[in-house]
């Protein structure tokens, strides 16, 4: 059964530095989402993408994260200047479609520790 | 706003006999539910989902899950209880009016003892 695949699985950095996740959605799905669960907490959504844009995003998401698809197959979210705060499990998902009969796919997560 | 309810942080279920995972939700128009799975180190895995139609769903693993809406209820169920099914289950409602957000409750921790 087709994947969401991330990398890596473990990401430590120092606060204040840039980190990049990176998440390789399901081949022929067309919606892409990152979801973050601290440690305890809820899963929260974060963005979704479409066609190459951000189609909704929450309020976590402030100007510090962004989204991007170089290339056909990789979707990556960036922490331009991580915080503590930032440490989590972050979920890459995606879908076939944006209809509510189409589950999200999830990875396995990347666990960012920010020291 | 759209939102889940789980009641129980830890369900303690003996192998064998039937489990129940409880969710509530608040939605302000039609409910669309889900249930997820999430084994140690593991991302969350589908297990079912309601849309419309019969109440009672039918998932992997063989859980259930049964809709009831003058109880705003999405329990999750498995007739029979295996080791293997302790983990972590989410469930979740689509929020109808965004681009497909889910919006997840905080967890019940399944515990099946042999």
């Amino acid at each position: 059964e087709p994947e969401v695949t991330q990398t890596p699985s473990h990401q430590v950095t120092q606060m204040g530095q840039e980190v990049i996740l990176h998440c390789v959605p399901i081949s022929n799905h067309l919606y892409f989402y990152w979801y973050r669960q601290i440690l305890g907490q809820k899963v929260e959504f974060l963005v979704s993408f479409y066609n190459n844009e951000i189609s909704e995003k929450s309020e976590i998401f402030d100007d510090q994260f962004s989204v991007e698809r170089p290339d056909g197959s990789n979707f990556t979210l960036k922490i331009r200047s991580t915080k503590l705060e930032d440490s989590a499990m972050y979920f890459c998902a995606s879908s076939e479609a944006r209809t509510v009969n189409s589950p999200l796919h999830f990875g396995n997560g990347t666990r960012l520790t920010v020291t | 706003a759209q939102s889940v309810a789980q009641p129980e942080d830890q369900v303690n279920v003996a192998e064998g006999n039937p489990l129940t995972v409880k969710c509530t939700y608040s939605v302000s128009g039609n409910p669309y539910l889900f249930w997820y799975v999430q084994y140690p180190n593991r991302g969350l895995q589908f297990l079912l989902k309601y849309i419309t139609g019969d109440n009672l769903v039918k998932g992997s693993y063989g859980f259930e899950a049964e809709f009831n809406k003058s109880q705003t209820s999405f329990h999750l169920k498995k007739p029979s209880a295996l080791v293997s099914d302790s983990a972590l289950y989410f469930c979740a409602v689509r929020d109808g009016g965004s681009q497909g957000n889910l919006i997840f409750g905080k967890g019940t921790k399944l515990s099946v003892k042999p």
